[in-house]
């Protein structure tokens, strides 16, 4: 059975803080590493990693895969009220797509 | 924002009735999904099809059923509905699978089992 375990469950920092978020995983034949933003409504879709090692960056968010460790981080820089929100991790198989249970940040002015 | 609805958005219905949700999308991609989000459990996968009348279960599909007989529509129905189905169910579609699988969501259902 796959499995995904994010960490911290929750989290709360202050505006202008810098933030790191983990995500392990043990999915059989993995494909990526997906990362979502949910607010108060539906996932809305942040980064797909396929290659360890390799940065992917928008803005203040920047993401990476370990494939040794299982692993990928996402990292939230110059955090902003507006970063607040349940971020979800998943890891794709052949087909399906299994989520972690979130890591819910709290950003305070 | 890929075209992907669902409806109803909201229902609130007694144990034991037959409930049937519907996700609806314009974007013609082959494969759909639905899950279930409840606190301390995240998303979890119900059951999923990967193309016309082609479906296959998930983490959790008991007491689910799904049917898909337009690339557009995808149903999922509660047999008889209980109160541990009370939930918030959201729609994905994808494009591709395996390798590149990004999931785009419906704005999802909150269902209420009395």
């Amino acid at each position: 059975e796959d499995k995904v375990v994010q960490s911290p469950l929750s989290l709360v920092v202050h505006e202008g803080d810098t933030v790191t978020l983990n995500c392990s995983y043990e999915v059989t034949n993995f494909r990526s590493l997906l990362w979502y933003k949910q607010e108060k409504k539906a996932p809305t879709f942040l980064f797909m990693l396929t290659s360890s090692g390799i940065e992917k960056k928008s803005g203040r968010l920047s993401s990476i895969l370990d494939k040794k460790e299982l692993s990928s981080i996402l990292n939230i820089t110059a955090t902003q009220t507006g970063d607040s929100a349940i971020y979800l991790c998943g890891g794709a198989g052949s087909y399906q797509l299994t989520f972690g249970k979130g890591t819910k940040l709290s950003v305070i002015p | 924002d890929a075209g992907i609805t669902q409806s109803p958005r909201h229902k609130v219905t007694e144990t034991g009735t037959p409930v049937t949700l519907r996700c609806h999308q314009t974007e013609n991609h082959r494969y759909m999904y639905w899950y279930r989000q409840d606190p301390g459990h995240g998303l979890r996968l119900i059951h999923y099809s990967y193309g016309v009348k082609d479906t296959d279960k998930g983490e959790v599909s008991d007491g689910y059923s799904v049917s898909r007989s337009k690339t557009e529509d995808f149903l999922l129905t509660l047999e008889s509905a209980t109160s541990s189905q009370t939930s918030v169910y959201f729609c994905a579609i994808s494009e591709f699978a395996g390798a590149a699988n990004e999931q785009f969501f419906g704005p999802g259902t909150r269902l209420t089992v009395l």
